[in-house]
């Protein structure tokens, strides 16, 4: 069935440090991909998206990119800070013509200062 | 409101209880969307409603789990003698429209413990 993989499960970096989280997803039809922030107790909270039609997009301090080829998908975080600490999921839609998401199973995320 | 709304936040029952979970989506969004998330995992889909409704229940782990949207609106989820295993943070999200990129809001969840 869909699978997304994600790494890595825990990341731990310097305030200032970059910070980059993979994943893989298994259905080639997948075109819509995109990344959710979640803090302890609140609610997933998308950050960035990319489609399959795009290969980079950038947004301030966070860009994703994808390589459709490969089928990885990847999050990009520069200059972090401590309130970037967090569980970030990626997701890969499943196609059906409706948002239906597979997520990863996330990244814990801290940002020592 | 603003966002999407859940209640209750936090549910305790016991084994074998019936338990009902409430979903307010964004007014206007056509779609919604329940998953359950567990511990330390990514969010699971369970159901998809489009309008009242569900065009898509292949997540669902069995059959003690049923969801309604009556009006296209409120949206519940329904547990049937649950079980330890049921234990989980349920996760209602819904979009503008159900294209597939578009984004899904997220509520904060119901956090269900089972006893």
């Amino acid at each position: 069935g869909e699978n997304v993989e994600q790494h890595p499960s825990t990341l731990s970096v310097q305030e200032g440090d970059s910070a980059v989280i993979k994943c893989t997803y298994s259905d080639s039809a997948s075109n819509y991909f995109p990344w959710y922030k979640q803090e302890l107790g609140k609610r997933p909270q998308l950050i960035i998206d990319i489609r399959s039609n795009v290969g980079e997009k950038k947004d301030q301090r966070i860009a994703v990119t994808l390589n459709k080829t490969a089928k990885h998908f990847s999050l990009h975080i520069t200059e972090t800070q401590p309130e970037d600490s967090a569980v970030y999921f990626c997701a890969a839609s499943k196609p059906g013509g409706y948002n239906k998401l597979i997520f990863g199973a996330g990244t814990r995320l801290a940002v020592h200062p | 409101g603003a966002g999407v709304s859940q209640t209750p936040s936090n549910k305790v029952t016991e084994k074998g209880k019936y338990v009902e979970l409430r979903c307010d989506p964004i007014s206007g969004h056509t779609a919604l969307y329940w998953y359950r998330q567990s511990l330390g995992q990514g969010p699971e889909f369970l159901i998809y409603f489009q309008g009242t409704g569900a065009a898509d229940d292949s997540g669902l782990p069995n059959d003690r789990f049923f969801a309604v949207r009556p009006e296209g609106s409120v949206s519940t989820l329904k547990i049937q003698r649950t079980e330890r295993g049921d234990s989980a943070v349920y996760l209602c999200a819904s979009s503008l429209t159900p294209q597939e990129n578009t984004e899904a809001f997220f509520g904060q969840g119901t956090r269900l413990t089972v006893v």
